[in-house]
C-alpha cells in the first residue's frame, strides 16, 4: 500500500537513448515535485506541478519533460540521455504547494539511473 | 544564491548519548523549515515542519526548535538508540524568483553505536 511510488527502481541505459521515470500517489495530494539527487548527495528540485499546473522549472536541460496526466501522477523523460544524467531521482508530493500551509513532501523510493 | 547548511557532516555516538545537529537558512524569504530523516536504502521521511519563530516540536525522544530572525533549526536526540542511525535532512521553504520552493541541506549522517 505504497503512498508514492516510482518505477522502475534501476535503470541502466546507454548514452543517447530516451527514457521514462513514472510517478503515482494515492495520497490525494494535490502537488508533486521531480528532485535529483546530485554526486554531493544534494536533494535539488527539477520541477513540480500542481494539479497539473506546472509551476516549478528549474534550470534543467529541456532534454528533460516532466509530464503529469493527472494530480496523481507526475512522469519524467529524458531523451538523449547522457553520461552526466547517472543520478538517483527522486519523486515526491505534498498536500499543497509549498509557500501555503505546513505541507511536508512525501517521497517515493527513488529510481538510481545509470547512463553508460 | 540561497543554501541551507547542516553542521556536522557525520557524527558517531555512542548508546545513550544525547545529540543535536544543526540546520542554518537564509532568514529572508522564509516561509517554513522541514526536518526529515533518511534511513539507508529508504526514502526520506517527514519529522517535523515549523514555520513561526520560537517553534519547538517533540516527537518521542526527537525534538526540534526555530530561530527565524537568525535563521537557524537545532534538532536534538535524547537517549540515542541504533535504530536512531540515519542521515537527518533539513529544508527550508524559501521565496525564490516569485515561487516558494523547499531548499534541502546536505544533511547530518548519525551512526549510534551499540
Amino acid at each position: 500500500d505504497t503512498a508514492v511510488s516510482q518505477t522502475p527502481k534501476y535503470l541502466v541505459t546507454q548514452m543517447g537513448n530516451d527514457k521514462s521515470i513514472k510517478c503515482e500517489q494515492n495520497l490525494g495530494h494535490d502537488t508533486m515535485y521531480w528532485y535529483k539527487q546530485d554526486s554531493k548527495k544534494f536533494l535539488k528540485i527539477m520541477f513540480s506541478y500542481n494539479n497539473k499546473e506546472l509551476i516549478i522549472n528549474e534550470t534543467v536541460p529541456n532534454r528533460f519533460s516532466p509530464k503529469s496526466p493527472d494530480k496523481a501522477h507526475l512522469n519524467l523523460h529524458i531523451n538523449s540521455l547522457e553520461l552526466g544524467d547517472s543520478a538517483v531521482y527522486f519523486c515526491a508530493s505534498s498536500q499543497s504547494r509549498q509557500g501555503r500551509y505546513n505541507s511536508p513532501l512525501h517521497f517515493g523510493n527513488g529510481t538510481r539511473l545509470t547512463v553508460t | 544564491i540561497l543554501n541551507v547548511e547542516q553542521s556536522p557532516q557525520s557524527l558517531h555516538v555512542q548508546e545513550g548519548d544525547s545529540t543535536n545537529f544543526t540546520c542554518s537558512f537564509p532568514s529572508s524569504n522564509f516561509y517554513a523549515l522541514h526536518w526529515y530523516r533518511w534511513e539507508t536504502a529508504k526514502s526520506p521521511e517527514a519529522l517535523f515542519v515549523m514555520t513561526l519563530n520560537g517553534d519547538e516540536k517533540k516527537k518521542g525522544r526527537i525534538s526540534a526548535t526555530l530561530n527565524t530572525k537568525e535563521g537557524y533549526s537545532y534538532l536534538y536526540i535524547k537517549g540515542s538508540q541504533p535504530e536512531d542511525s540515519a542521515t537527518y535532512l533539513c529544508a527550508s521553504d524559501l521565496l525564490m524568483d516569485s515561487s516558494y520552493k523547499l531548499i534541502f541541506g546536505s544533511g547530518t549522517r548519525l551512526l549510534v553505536r551499540p
